[in-house]
């Protein structure tokens, strides 16, 4: 699966939009991006995929480039219970296993 | 459904005893992993099952730990013997297929090896 690249670390107002970005240059063609979230002291959650199409659920939207090499995860109006590690996952359709890198630490503050 | 369920929470054990580490998926699901995280190596594959069969147990440190999966229901994940170096949180996931889906996370076992 190919190799994500994500920042260590960002803060966000509460209240205002989320943008997390990823880097995924190396991505196949029938690779899909996961993103998951690790709240403190829990296991982590899904929230969405995607393969080239942008995806919206209740959760996030995922903004995937033209080019797939790069996507960008958007919390809508981010919240002090968003405050978490955000993992970006690239994961081939007919992989079974789900590779965590180091993720993004994302603060929302007041 | 109630979820991943994993137990204990939490366990203390010294070095050198057994530990055995429990996990229950969604009813249904066709597909067990186990995880390990520290500060140090962020969230590690362990081994994974597909239909109680054992996959890919690459991830595994080392001959002390062991893994089995008797049935649908129910995964053990054992050390023994432990050591401190093992003290970590376990993850124990399900899904209903490899690709494409999501997984689902338990809570965690909080293991500590003094």
């Amino acid at each position: 699966d190919a190799k994500t690249t994500q920042p260590p670390s960002m803060d966000c107002a509460e209240g205002r939009a989320a943008n997390l970005p990823c880097n995924h240059s190396t991505i196949s063609g029938n690779e899909y991006v996961y993103w998951y979230r690790q709240i403190h002291s829990q296991g982590p959650q899904y929230i969405i995929h995607g393969l080239k199409n942008n995806e919206t659920n209740e959760m996030a939207s995922l903004i995937i480039t033209e080019d797939r090499k790069s996507s960008t995860l958007i919390l809508p109006h981010a919240t002090l219970r968003d405050t978490a590690v955000y993992y970006c996952i690239v994961r081939g359709y007919n992989t079974d296993k789900l590779i965590f890198g180091t993720g993004t630490r994302l603060q929302v503050f007041p | 459904d109630a979820g991943v369920i994993q137990s204990p929470r939490h366990e203390v054990t010294e070095m050198g005893q057994e530990v055995t580490l429990r996990c229950k998926p969604i009813s249904g699901h066709d597909y067990l992993f186990w995880y390990r995280q520290t500060m140090m190596r962020g969230l590690e594959l362990l081994i994974y099952f597909n239909n109680n069969v054992p996959i890919d147990d690459s991830g595994m440190p080392e001959d002390r730990f062991s893994a089995k999966m008797p049935n649908a229901s129910f995964s053990t994940l054992k050390i023994q013997p432990s050591e401190p170096r093992d003290s970590a949180v376990y993850f124990c996931a399900s899904s209903l297929k490899g690709g494409n889906v999501e997984a689902f996370f338990g809570q965690g076992t909080r293991l500590t090896v003094v």
